[in-house]
């Protein structure tokens, strides 16, 4: 299997629930990020991470919490959440952190929080 | 800052019309530029890409010049179809250390039969 692969394509939560979103690349890249898409806003940064360790994380709250096993694996715990946190959660990779080869994207984690 | 800024939708065109999508952008740097898809339901999907000044990217009828004196990578297609309806997106990487990677706020495109 090539290229970015994110699970579950769909997921409904309350907002007690815990939850997970998976990850997986098969690129050999060393750089994985979390972006957050909501209606009528623009493609938000959440976390970067390269090689298993977090560089960025962009005031993001708590309640979402990133996991990087190892190099092509990257979760997104989810406990608590807000419907305003409802959207499209899309998981990224480049070869490096510089991401002068571009972005491969997965195509996403469609959030809905009641 | 760096910053990449694009046209403002939606577009919406008849099929076989000419399209443009404007695209402009500051960087400190010596930046790659890039345009991405994104099909409804979709994640984003790289379109085209240039890496220095005066290159051309193209892909599936879709091209644009990187322009370093107008600091510019205008997206166009000479005759569009219905399938090309998505929201386009562009982004600049600056060649550096940490996290450069930056995208416009996207424009829906909209090809009516």
């Amino acid at each position: 299997e090539t290229g970015v692969t994110q699970t579950p394509r769909h997921l409904v939560m309350g907002m007690t629930n815990k939850k997970s979103l998976k990850c997986e690349q098969h690129l050999g890249h060393n750089a994985m990020y979390w972006y957050k898409q909501s209606a009528k806003k623009p493609l938000e940064l959440m976390f970067v991470y390269s090689l298993e360790e977090r560089v960025e994380n962009n005031s993001v709250p708590s309640r979402f919490s990133p996991e990087c096993p190892n190099s092509s694996h990257l979760f997104l715990h989810l406990h608590t959440l807000q419907p305003e946190d409802s959207a499209l959660y899309l998981c990224a990779s480049s070869q490096d952190v510089s991401g002068g080869l571009g972005y491969t994207f997965g195509s996403g984690t469609r959030l809905t929080v009641v | 800052g760096d910053s990449v800024t694009q046209m403002e939708g939606p577009v919406t065109l008849s099929e076989e019309a000419f399209l443009t999508i404007n695209c402009t952008y500051t960087a400190t740097g010596y930046p790659s530029l890039f345009w991405y898809v994104q099909y409804p339901g979709e994640g984003l999907q790289l379109l085209l890409k240039a890496t220095k000044a005066d290159d051309k990217g193209s892909n599936k009828g879709f091209e644009a010049t990187y322009r370093k004196e107008t600091t510019s990578f205008h997206l166009e297609k000479g005759s569009v179809q219905v399938s090309d309806s998505a929201v386009y997106f562009c982004a600049l990487s600056i060649t550096n250390t940490g996290n450069q990677f930056y995208f416009g706020t996207g424009t829906s495109l909209t090809v009516i039969p």
